[in-house]
């Protein structure tokens, strides 16, 4: 069964410190991760997809398929970088998104 | 830019009532999904459609029913609302290249 592990629920940062939010996933094919960010009061919007292998905001992630991996990474934090980050796997055959449970990122100043 | 619009911003129900929660989508996409949001469970897939008229259950489809009779509109259906409903409900859309796109939610009380 496809399955997205966000072990942390919470991380807090200070502002300009690196940050690394985790995310684990499960699935017998070939994946097609995404992260997902909510900042407060507006809507679910896309970060950033695996396959583009872009930087957003200073985001990156890689997939390790090897550790079934996709860990967000931002070298230096910013305060308006807190909000909520859902990590995504698209069930291609089916085009369906299984999320993890969230981590909401405090990046203090 | 894509927009998917939820009827409802809030609403407040009563036990046993039936809820219709509405989605509309402009970009012509085949999927949509609903999905109810939760602290500490996340987005958990509630239905999807993958063309009109088509539909298939997620990890929690009990309780709820959907219709989707034109391309552009997916509804969410409570039959009888209880208070475990209570609940963020968000709707989605995308094409077959895989971006989802989420109206602004819809913050459902059920008393």
């Amino acid at each position: 069964a496809q399955r997205v592990t966000q072990p942390e629920k919470l991380l807090s940062v200070f502002k300009g410190a690196p940050v690394e939010l985790k995310c684990n996933y499960s699935y017998s094919g070939s994946p097609e991760l995404f992260w997902y960010v909510q900042y407060s009061r507006q809507r679910l919007q896309l970060l950033l997809r695996h396959i583009s292998r872009e930087s957003i905001k200073g985001f990156t992630a890689d997939l390790n398929k090897g550790e079934t991996s996709f860990h967000l990474k931002k070298p230096f934090a910013q305060e308006e970088d807190s909000a909520m980050y859902y990590c995504a796997l698209r069930v291609y055959n089916f085009n369906k998104f299984y999320f993890g449970s969230g981590t909401k990122l405090n990046v203090k100043p | 830019d894509v927009k998917v619009t939820q009827s409802s911003r809030y609403l407040v129900k009563r036990t046993g009532e039936k809820v219709f929660l509405e989605c509309v989508q402009d970009m012509d996409h085949e999927n949509m999904f609903w999905y109810r949001q939760d602290p500490g469970l996340g987005l958990r897939l509630i239905y999807f459609s993958y063309d009109v008229k088509m539909k298939e259950k997620g990890d929690i489809p009990e309780g709820y029913s959907v219709s989707r009779e034109k391309k552009e509109r997916f509804s969410l259906i409570l039959e009888s609302a209880s208070t475990n409903q209570t609940s963020m409900y968000l709707c989605a859309s995308s094409s077959r290249s895989g971006k989802a796109f989420f109206g602004q939610g819809t913050r459902l009380t059920v008393v």
